[in-house]
C-alpha cells in the first residue's frame, strides 16, 4: 500500500527558510513524481510546483519562482520542499501527493500534511 | 480568483442528486487537458475521486460521476448521503500558467 508520511509541524519567524520531507513507501519511487499542494487556513488548494522521481526535473507554480526549491533523496525515497523568505500568508498545511503525470496527471496518494506556522 | 470557477457551495437532502460544475478556458478544461476531482472532509487530506474527467478510483462508490465538454467539468454526486458533506475540488492543467490548477472549492452541505 501506498503511503506518504511528512515532517512534523513547523513555527517559523518572517524571512525565514522552511524544509518539509515526504516520505514515500509502498511504489517504485522514481516511477512517479511528487506534487507539493498547500492550503491556508479556510481556504482552498494551491498547486506550488512538482518533482520528478526519475530525474529530479521540476516545474514550480509562477507566484513561488525564485522562493521555492524542490529536491528528492531517491536512496531513501524522500521529496524535500523549502520555501525561504517567509511571510505571515505563507501559514499554510503542506501536502506532498504523488503526482501520476507532470501535465495530465492527477494526485492520486496525499501525504498527511504538514502544519507552517509564520509568525513573529 | 482561481483559474478554474467553482461555486462556493452547493446542499442536497439524503438520497437527491447534486452536481459541481468546473469552469475553465480555452488554456485548460477546453485545451483538452484532463480534469480530476478531489474530496476532502473536514481535518483531512484531499483524496482522489475522480481522475481523467470520469473514471472512479478503486473504492470510490458508483453514486460520484465526472464529466467534461467544452470549457466546463462536472461532478455529480447521486443517493446523497451524510458522509457525502465535505468539500470538493476540481484540478486541471493550464497551458498559460505552464502549471496545474485548482477550482476555489464547492462545499457541499447535506441537509
Amino acid at each position: 500500500q501506498v503511503h506518504l508520511v511528512q515532517s512534523g509541524a513547523e513555527v517559523k519567524k518572517p524571512g525565514a527558510s522552511v524544509k518539509v520531507s515526504c516520505k514515500a513507501s509502498g511504489y517504485t519511487f522514481i516511477s512517479y513524481g511528487i506534487s507539493w499542494v498547500r492550503q491556508a487556513p479556510g481556504q482552498g488548494l494551491e498547486w506550488m510546483g512538482w518533482i520528478s522521481g526519475y530525474n529530479g526535473n521540476t516545474n514550480f507554480a509562477q507566484n513561488l519562482q525564485g522562493r521555492v526549491t524542490m529536491t528528492t533523496d531517491t536512496s531513501t525515497s524522500t521529496a524535500y520542499m523549502e520555501l525561504r523568505s517567509l511571510r505571515s500568508d505563507d501559514t499554510a498545511v503542506y501536502y506532498c501527493a504523488r503526482d501520476r503525470g507532470a501535465v495530465a496527471g492527477d494526485f492520486d496518494f496525499w501525504g498527511q500534511g504538514t502544519l507552517v506556522t509564520v509568525s513573529s | 480568483q482561481s483559474v478554474l470557477t467553482q461555486p462556493p457551495s452547493v446542499s442536497g437532502a439524503p438520497g437527491q442528486r447534486v452536481s459541481i460544475s468546473c469552469t475553465g478556458s480555452s488554456s485548460n478544461i477546453g485545451a483538452g487537458y484532463d480534469v480530476h476531482w478531489y474530496q476532502q472532509l473536514p481535518g483531512t487530506a484531499p483524496k482522489l475521486l475522480i481522475y481523467g474527467n470520469s473514471n472512479r478510483p478503486s473504492g470510490v462508490p458508483d453514486r460520484f460521476s465526472g464529466s467534461k465538454s467544452g470549457t466546463s467539468a462536472s461532478l455529480a454526486i447521486t443517493g446523497l448521503q451524510a458522509e457525502d458533506e465535505a468539500d470538493y475540488y476540481c484540478q486541471s492543467y493550464d497551458s498559460r500558467l505552464s502549471g496545474k490548477v485548482f477550482g476555489g472549492g464547492t462545499k457541499l452541505t447535506v441537509l
